[in-house]
């Protein structure tokens, strides 16, 4: 019963390039949230995704980031022309789809191991 | 937006030593979680405790929603408590997103 899986588990980039992170969620899982943690900081909400949805994208920055989270495959958070200020980890959770009649109730989400992004 | 704070920023510990962690929520949530960070920067799930009580081997964790702050204790702690714990609010009404508090960062020392 594997977990959420993430990779690469670390990634290098020079400025200007693009950094493609993955995640697969935990089986039978279908929501996708990803966060960001910089340095000596708490982790930060970027964009929550169902299977082809964006839900909520409200914690991403509005240009060079972008998520999906195609009907087959992993999820994608995309950074176009990375900065230095890119670098972080980036964590990837998932949590199950929700009980119609819970809507709005109690989900636990399960994290993944991060990527680390290093941008010289 | 809703502010999580946690205390102590930062703790030291001897081994075998006990403690207390609090996080301090300022809005109404319909979701709350505990996390450790372990020097690997792992994130591993603790415990979920939106409201009430549960205990885990040394570890438990009491939300007390209606005053807005949960307690994680720590009890006989060793050195592979170390890190930094998080807890983590939802707010509910569909946002589903976890607002991150700043976290305890836990050394025990040997």
């Amino acid at each position: 019963n594997a977990g959420v899986m993430q990779n690469p588990r670390h990634l290098v980039r020079r400025r200007g390039q693009e950094a493609r992170l993955r995640c697969s969620p935990m089986k039978g899982h279908s929501h996708v949230y990803w966060y960001r943690q910089l340095p000596e900081e708490g982790l930060k909400f970027m964009v929550y995704l169902q299977k082809e949805n964006i839900i909520d994208e409200s914690g991403m920055p509005k240009e060079r980031f972008s998520a999906e989270f195609p009907k087959e495959g992993p999820s994608i958070l995309r950074i176009q022309q990375v900065v230095r200020g890119d670098s972080a980890a980036y964590f990837c959770a998932s949590s199950p789809p929700r009980v119609p009649e819970l809507a709005g109730g109690p989900e636990t989400q399960y994290f993944g191991p991060g990527t680390r992004l290093l941008v010289l | 937006g809703i502010q999580v704070e946690q205390s102590p920023p930062d703790l030291i510990l001897q081994e075998g030593a006990n403690s207390t962690l609090r996080c301090n929520f300022s809005d109404s949530v319909n979701n709350l979680q505990w996390f450790h960070q372990n020097p690997w920067g792992q994130l591993i799930n603790l415990f979920y405790i939106p409201s009430g009580t549960k205990q885990n081997g040394r570890l438990s964790a009491t939300t007390v929603a209606t005053e807005r702050y949960s307690l994680l204790y720590i009890s006989s702690s060793q050195t592979t408590d170390s890190g930094v714990y998080f807890c983590a609010v939802e707010r509910g009404s569909g946002t589903y997103k976890y607002i991150f508090g700043t976290g305890t960062r836990l050394k025990v020392l040997a």
